[in-house]
């Protein structure tokens, strides 16, 4: 069965320190990883797709990338509004269209 | 344009009630999702619709029925829920089997049953 765990589950920065957040998985074939950030009461919103090991991919402070076993979501010089959970996804070769999610990692940046 | 739109936003309803939950997508997606969140979990995936055949997550109870009018529309009709389905009820759409995986979520809405 799909598994994927993110670590830490909590954590705490101060603005501007950068830090790694990890996804490791277990699946069959990877059709794709996934990262969202989800706001409190909200939907989560769409951050990268990453398809094959050695991906990697950039979007303001937020870089993720992908290996065959996990995959790390680098905030760098972090600012308050970076502030969410982010979540992690693994889609499988055997089940197209299911998203396994990890439990998230609650980011909280303090000025 | 990668907006999944759904009402209502809030919805409270009692045990005997009957309600829906509306969601929409004009991405032209061939794929939508419905998905059930409780607090400080992931969202957990309750069905998907591809290509306007439906396919179930047997462990969703009866008491939820989707409806898919047309390839843009997609409904949660709601019917004798009980207190523990209280939950974030978020719908998501994909481009559809062979094509871009990625799901676009929309805002949610909060469910409270009484």
């Amino acid at each position: 069965e799909d598994q994927v765990t993110q670590s830490p589950e909590a954590l705490r920065l101060q603005e501007g320190e950068s830090s790694s957040l990890n996804c490791s998985y277990t699946v069959s074939g990877l059709r794709g990883l996934f990262w969202y950030r989800q706001d409190p009461g909200k939907g989560p919103e769409f951050l990268f797709t990453l398809y094959s090991a050695g991906e990697e991919k950039e979007k303001e402070r937020l870089k993720a990338t992908l290996t065959k076993k996990e995959s790390f979501l680098h905030i760098t010089a972090p600012k308050p509004e970076d502030s969410a959970t982010y979540l992690c996804a693994v889609q499988s070769t055997d089940s197209w269209g299911k998203l396994q999610f990890g439990a998230g990692t609650q980011v909280v940046v303090t000025p | 344009d990668t907006e999944v739109t759904q009402t209502p936003k809030h919805l409270v309803m009692g045990m005997t009630n009957k309600k829906s939950l509306k969601c929409e997508q004009h991405m032209g997606h061939r794929a939508m999702y419905w998905y059930k969140q409780k607090a400080k979990k992931p969202p957990e995936l309750m069905f998907v619709y591809s290509y306007e055949k439906l396919s179930i997550n047997e462990s969703v109870p009866s008491r939820f029925s989707p409806e898919c009018p047309n390839s843009s529309l997609l409904n949660l009709h709601l019917h004798a829920l009980q207190p523990e389905d209280s939950a974030l009820y978020l719908c998501a759409s994909s481009q559809g089997p062979g094509s871009q995986e990625t799901q676009y979520f929309g805002p949610g809405t909060r469910l409270l049953v009484l």
